[in-house]
């Protein structure tokens, strides 16, 4: 069975402060792809990032940087200088193929505060 | 290309009535997701589509929710009857079926039941 845990609920940050969102993950498949999404107050979700199960490298992009862990089963999603704008939810999500299908499983999100 | 299409965007009705939600895709998205998100339960997978065969419907809540893709460029998830507990968004995904590309997710359709 998949599963993603995001353990942190809420997060309240201000700005200019970094912020890092946990996620952790489960998956009995050997290939797999690891997802964060952006969820504003308008209501859409925004793709940020898709990384690969073979593919451990960190990745930097603007002030946002990911780290992959396989050993740990994690896929931390770091905020560098926060910013007002970054006020959203945020989820991790996992596509895998068990059972043949590309199941895609989400996180329960983490409410991301950014005050002045 | 105009992104995944759902419709109607806001849909009100009362408790009993039939109730159809409308996606389509992008077109050469070969998988479709629909989820439901609500405060309670967060986002949560409903059933998805492989090349138009649904292959997991075991987060479809109850028998009164059914889900049907008659095509690659249209799909529909219909209630009957409807109740308040159902009032949520609903959302539509696609995405390559390898999962190898990002899923892309539709507006989203508020319902609410009353």
């Amino acid at each position: 069975a998949q599963k993603v845990t995001q353990a942190q609920t809420e997060i309240s940050v201000v700005e200019k402060e970094d912020v890092t969102l946990d996620c952790v993950y489960e998956t009995r498949d050997t290939t797999y792809y690891l997802f964060w999404y952006k969820q504003p107050p308008s209501g859409e979700l925004v793709f940020l990032i898709r990384r690969n199960s073979f593919d451990e490298q960190n990745e930097i992009s603007g002030r946002y940087s990911w780290n992959f862990q396989k050993s740990t089963s994690s896929f931390n999603f770091t905020i560098t200088a926060s910013q007002v704008v970054d006020s959203a939810v945020y989820f991790c999500a996992l596509s895998g193929f068990t059972g043949g299908g590309n199941k895609l499983t989400f996180g329960t999100g983490t409410q991301l505060k950014v005050e002045l | 290309d105009a992104g995944v299409i759902q419709s109607p965007r806001h849909e009100v009705t009362e408790m009993g009535q039939e109730v159809t939600l409308r996606c389509k895709p992008i077109s050469g998205h070969n998988s479709l997701f629909w989820y439901r998100q609500t405060m309670m339960r967060g986002l949560e997978l409903l059933i998805y589509f492989n090349n138009n065969v649904p292959i997991d419907d075991s987060g479809m809540p109850e028998d009164r929710f059914s889900a049907k893709m008659p095509n690659a460029s249209f799909s529909t998830l219909k209630i009957q009857p409807s109740e308040p507990r159902d009032s949520a968004v609903y959302f539509c995904a696609s995405s390559s079926i390898q999962g190898s590309t990002e899923a892309f997710f539709g507006q989203g359709t508020r319902l609410t039941v009353v």
